[in-house]
């Protein structure tokens, strides 16, 4: 199984500020997506990270808001621009291999005052 | 459009059997995850059904009907540390995207 390590684990910002979220994968990876999850709900889907190509967003989500970066095949970021408290979530990077399951990473806590 | 349904809580006794149904309606069909979710941590996968019929693995199945939509992820010999959140999840085809159900938070009492 993929390991993921995903930078920060949490974060305190200041509404109007941008932060910034690393995903790092231990091998080389099909597809890496970025999820978010408000306080007691289940994960919605923000974008797929194409490598060398502009991510695929889901409705709802705008490259504007969630820039998103995929150099290579193991590694991968989420930008929240323009944060507001309604940013507040945990963002979760997850990888696919081959055919097999999502593995995710720990996720970042994010709080925006 | 993409629907999948699961209810939203469900409490059971240590040493029990739960069957935690989901029901879907989605774009195409290229397999139904189930992920486990313990508070403050990530989802960690359980099982994975692409064919219609049961997977045991241990002390957890999963079945599948695709003509229904209907999946079921039974839990026997609870625990108390089963109690978590279990996620039903359905991946689209054509491609590796996958789509969450809202969660079903289990609470297992002794």
């Amino acid at each position: 199984s993929a390991v993921i390590s995903q930078k920060p684990s949490r974060d305190i910002c200041q509404r109007g500020t941008s932060l910034t979220i690393q995903c790092q994968v231990d091998s080389q990876v099909t597809m890496m997506f970025w999820y978010r999850q408000q306080p007691g709900q289940s994960l919605t889907l923000i974008a797929t990270a194409n490598q060398g190509s502009e991510a695929t967003y889901e409705s709802g989500f705008v490259i504007d808001k969630f820039p998103i970066s995929r150099p290579n095949l193991t590694f991968s970021t989420l930008t929240v621009s323009n944060m507001s408290p309604e940013d507040s979530s945990i963002y979760l990077c997850s990888v696919v291999q081959g055919n097999t399951e999502a593995f995710f990473g720990q996720g970042t806590r994010l709080t925006v005052v | 459009g993409q629907n999948i349904d699961q209810p939203t809580e469900m409490t059971a006794t240590e040493g029990a059997i739960v069957q935690i149904n989901c029901t879907y309606q989605t774009s195409g069909f290229n397999g139904l995850f189930w992920y486990q979710q313990h508070a403050g941590e990530a989802p960690t996968f359980l099982s994975y059904n692409v064919l219609d019929g049961l997977e045991e693995k241990g002390r957890f199945s999963s079945f599948l009907s695709r003509s229904k939509g209907y999946s079921y992820l039974l839990l026997k010999e609870l625990q108390m540390k089963d109690s978590a959140s279990y996620l039903c999840a359905v991946r689209e085809a054509g491609g590796f995207k996958t789509i969450f159900g809202a969660g079903t938070r289990l609470f297992v009492k002794a």
